[in-house]
């Protein structure tokens, strides 16, 4: 099984402020990897697939990088509706999806 | 737009089987392009993906190992939903279930989730 881990656990940073989360996968997932949003009682939201491709209807401030085992997303300025939990997902080691622990961005 | 909407009860007993109803608007669980996926979420285990059905000129299954033997997804061509059984249920199994429209080799459309408790 693939094991993703994300870093930091937590990050607190202003409205603003350039955010950069990383995920890394225990072994290549090529492209396979996906970015989620979560705020709390609603269902993650997908931001990013194929590591760099935003979904519908993202801004532009977030964009995903990386191949391999090394991920990033970046929001290039926090907005207010950005504080959330982040997991990332990768979809390589078919059938099977496993899920990062998430990064939680909160206010500073 | 695809709209996903759950149903099911939020209380099973132990050893029973927690059953879970996802209905689809504006796509077909019929489509040969996406797969329908039921994924899991709390606080001890995270978000684990449980499964998926998918039709590619017949119909596929595809179980996480942890699960295999206690699950069954479904879909209902009829009414255009699928479903999920999960058998011999523990309080391990409490968790919010969600289903969700996979593409991309990720999932792009999410139900509202349903909270599943496991008590007696």
């Amino acid at each position: 099984e693939i094991v993703l881990t994300q870093a930091p656990a937590t990050l607190s940073l202003s409205p603003g402020e350039r955010a950069t989360l990383s995920c890394r996968a225990s072994q290549s997932v090529g492209t396979y990897l996906a970015w989620f949003q979560q705020k709390p009682g609603r269902a993650p939201r997908l931001l990013i697939y194929y590591a760099s491709s935003r979904a519908t209807g993202i801004p532009a401030r977030f964009s995903g990088s990386g191949s391999g085992t090394d991920f990033t997303l970046t929001i290039s300025s926090l907005e207010p509706d950005d504080f959330a939990v982040y997991y990332c997902q990768q979809g390589s080691d078919w059938p099977s999806f496993t899920f990062g622990p998430g990064t939680k961005v909160d206010i500073k | 737009q695809v709209q996903l909407q759950q149903s099911g009860p939020g209380l099973v007993k132990p050893s029973q089987t927690l059953s879970l109803t996802c209905a689809i608007s504006g796509d077909s669980v019929s489509s040969n392009s996406v797969a329908w996926n039921w994924i899991r979420q709390s606080p001890s285990r995270g978000l684990e993906w449980l499964g998926r059905t998918y039709y590619r000129s017949k119909w596929y299954n595809e179980y996480v190992v942890s699960v295999r033997g206690r699950i069954t997804i479904n879909p209902d061509t009829s009414r255009n939903q699928f479903s999920l059984q999960l058998n011999s249920v523990t309080p391990e199994d409490t968790a919010v279930y969600y289903c969700a429209r996979g593409q991309w080799r990720s999932l792009d459309y999410w139900g509202q989730g349903t909270l599943v408790t496991v008590s007696s």
